[in-house]
């Protein structure tokens, strides 16, 4: 089973508003970690916002926030008022327990558009 | 003051030849990866090192041999180039714990003609 799973190939937003790209993922630790990237058209992988399991409150990073759903297993990406420079794909990804503690999950990404 | 550094950051070759890419982290971080990212922007981890022991050895073809030699440094000497191993290899870092996020490399971008 696909332990991140991004449903949105791709997506558009206008300018200035707020855009949600979803993503869900499949574990059965308690303890683990969800994050959210950014790799704009230049390649770099930038981090935007963690998730612990345990926080009871969403993560917020600015314009980002993370809609965090226990009971679905869902970790939604918010971002708002888009701005042009948001074009970029985004990965959401997962760190558990598992084996060794160490390995990230990484889902297929979404290509967000930000239309002018 | 570069988190982790790759290089070469381009890398063009002829099939059957041998390269190798660099990376370093100056984070202080136990646990260095390999990832490939495809044409498709596909992340597929390959290898994984902590404290300078190999953790994660996915299926990659035994071509792929990396190499830790301290926990700031993390090889990936490939041997014998194919044409489908051109793709963007990154270089991650992180420390152990489910908190913690991976620190990127810039990327290497290998092509293989």
């Amino acid at each position: 089973a696909q332990k991140i799973t991004q449903t949105q190939p791709g997506m558009f937003v206008q300018e200035k508003e707020a855009v949600t790209l979803d993503c869900t993922y499949d574990t059965s630790d308690q303890s683990y970690g969800l994050f959210w990237y950014k790799q704009p058209s230049s390649g770099e992988m930038i981090f935007l916002i963690y998730q612990g399991s345990y926080d009871e409150q969403n993560a917020t990073e600015g314009r980002y926030s993370l809609n965090f759903q226990k009971a679905r297993k869902s970790a939604n990406l918010v971002i708002s008022a888009s701005q042009l420079g948001d074009s970029a794909m985004y990965f959401c990804a997962m760190r558990d327990v598992g084996d060794t503690g160490n390995q990230f999950y990484f889902g297929t990404g979404t290509s967000l558009t930000v239309i002018p | 003051d570069t988190a982790v550094s790759q290089t070469p950051k381009y890398l063009v070759t002829q099939m059957g030849n041998d390269k190798s890419i660099k990376c370093e982290q100056n984070l202080g971080h136990d646990t260095m990866y390999w990832y490939k990212q495809d044409s498709k922007k596909f992340l597929k981890i390959m290898f994984s090192y902590n404290n300078k022991e190999l953790i994660i050895n996915e299926t990659v073809p035994n071509r792929f041999s990396p190499k830790s030699p301290d926990k700031a440094h993390l090889n990936l000497h490939i041997n014998s180039l194919e044409l489908g191993d051109s793709a963007v290899y990154f270089c991650a870092s992180s420390q152990t714990g489910t908190a913690y996020e991976q620190y990127f490399g810039p990327g290497t971008r290998l092509t293989v003609t």
